[in-house]
């Protein structure tokens, strides 16, 4: 199994840019969650995904902020137009079963630094 | 919501040593409890997790404890070596299906 597989692993860009993060789940697994994490707020959950329809996406930031998820294996994370303060580790992960007792599983992460 | 909370933020032991993380959380509904451990750098690993039915469990060098009633539970890591060193971070689990992290303890373990 690959695991979670998350691209690019680092994007640098200017402010103003748009910014597309991609995340493939792990196979089987029917629910994926997409994480900020950063030294000063930690890790947040941003949105979360059951069988590709959004659940709870009260953590994304602002309207600037969306996320996709068109099929089972594919979902993407984008900032339109990024700023400074995105500036973080973006994480993806994926779980096998809705409800309770199964762990998360965490993709590489995404880098990103907005100048 | 659910608010778990993690103790201490830093802490430095000598190779050999135990270390003990604690968490607490405050959704009683809460019922799985995973531990992550972090390398600089890296994502986020499960290395133990436990379920509300059960008291204690135990891998090798590494346990986690849950009380229930106190809601709150820790992680032990016995014989610790400095490959141990990472940033560990406690979540809770409720019925929601969110997970809910603590703010993570950087853990250095001195040669």
């Amino acid at each position: 199994d690959a695991g979670v597989i998350q691209s690019p692993r680092h994007e640098v860009t200017e402010m103003g840019q748009e910014v597309t993060l991609r995340c493939k789940p792990i196979s089987g697994h029917n629910s994926l969650f997409w994480y900020r994490q950063t030294m000063m707020r930690g890790l947040e959950l941003l949105i979360y995904f059951n069988n590709n329809v959004p659940i709870d996406d009260s953590g994304m930031p602002e309207d600037r902020f969306s996320a996709k998820m068109p099929n089972a294996s594919f979902s993407t994370l984008k900032i339109q137009p990024s700023e400074p303060r995105d500036s973080a580790v973006y994480f993806c992960a994926s779980k096998n079963r809705m409800g309770v007792g199964s762990p998360l599983h965490f993709g590489n992460g995404t880098r990103l630094t907005v100048t | 919501g659910e608010n778990v909370e993690q103790h201490p933020s830093t802490l430095s032991v000598q190779e050999g040593d135990s270390a003990v993380i604690k968490c607490t959380y405050s959704d009683s509904a809460s019922n799985y409890f995973p531990w992550y451990k972090q390398e600089l750098g890296k994502r986020p690993q499960l290395i133990i997790d436990i379920r509300s039915n059960v008291g204690e469990k135990k891998d090798q060098r590494i346990a986690v404890t849950l009380n229930k009633t106190a809601k709150h539970f820790s992680l032990h890591i016995t014989e610790t070596q400095p490959e141990d060193s990472a940033v560990y971070f406690c979540a809770a689990q409720n019925t929601g299906n969110q997970f809910y992290f603590g703010t993570g303890t950087s853990l250095t373990v001195i040669p």
